[in-house]
């Protein structure tokens, strides 16, 4: 079985534009987390899912973010509207219900110029 | 509000030598999971170890072992005889209730072995 994919690895984007970032978990993984890592700092959590169900949104997702899990299994992440503060290494992670260890993808580093 | 304090950033150690990471953690609930991971220079998180807050047993694999003290809320981690591979950033982080729950990490602490 694979680990949790991300693509892409690498989006450079100019401020104002949308990006989105889809996140493949490892199969039959029930949770899916996304968090956000800069520079010298550790990952901060965005948002996650239990299947096709969104449980809990960080106060750090503004309105211009969303993210979707339709069928339970792959995710995106949106953002809209790009500004520069958004350049982070936008992190994927899934787990069992049953198994709370978290496996995590390579990440998305965004770049906003 | 949970948190998690790892107050090294960086430390540099002679292949070798044993090195201990600490981390120190708040939480109110009494049930909770400790975990470390691992960010090597390819940048991809890798999961370590899993801790749950009834726990207290030492654990050790192979060169690594992990201190866990409630009565402190420490979850230090050693490495012994280190080698160049062990350079990263490590992290510590706290989940709460099952432990399926987002992470909270901390800022880490970055190690670099020198040959």
């Amino acid at each position: 079985d694979t680990g949790v994919s991300q693509n892409p690895r690498h989006k450079i984007t100019k401020r104002g534009q949308n990006v989105t970032f889809r996140c493949d978990p490892i199969s039959e993984h029930n949770r899916l987390y996304w968090y956000r890592q800069t520079l010298g700092q550790g990952p901060e959590f965005l948002t996650y899912f239990q299947n096709e169900a969104q449980l809990e949104k960080s106060r750090l997702l503004s309105d211009r973010f969303s993210a979707e899990r339709p069928k339970g299994s792959f995710s995106t992440l949106e953002i809209q509207r790009t500004e520069q503060g958004d350049s982070a290494m936008y992190l994927c992670a899934s787990s069992l219900l049953s198994h709370n260890e978290q496996y995590f993808g390579p990440g998305t580093r965004l770049t906003v110029t | 509000a949970q948190k998690v304090t790892q107050a090294q950033t960086e430390i540099s150690v002679v292949e070798k030598e044993d090195v201990t990471l600490d981390c120190v953690y708040e939480t109110r609930d009494t049930t909770y999971y400790l975990f470390w991971y691992k960010q090597p220079p390819s940048g991809e998180l890798v999961f370590l170890i899993r801790r749950n807050s009834f726990d207290e047993q030492n654990e050790i694999s192979g060169r690594y072992s992990w201190n866990f003290q409630k009565s402190t809320s420490s979850f230090n981690f050693t490495i012994t005889a280190s080698q160049v591979v062990d350079s990263a950033v490590y992290f510590c982080a706290l989940s709460e209730d099952s432990g399926n729950t987002p992470l909270v990490f901390g800022k880490g602490t970055r190690l670099s072995v020198i040959a």
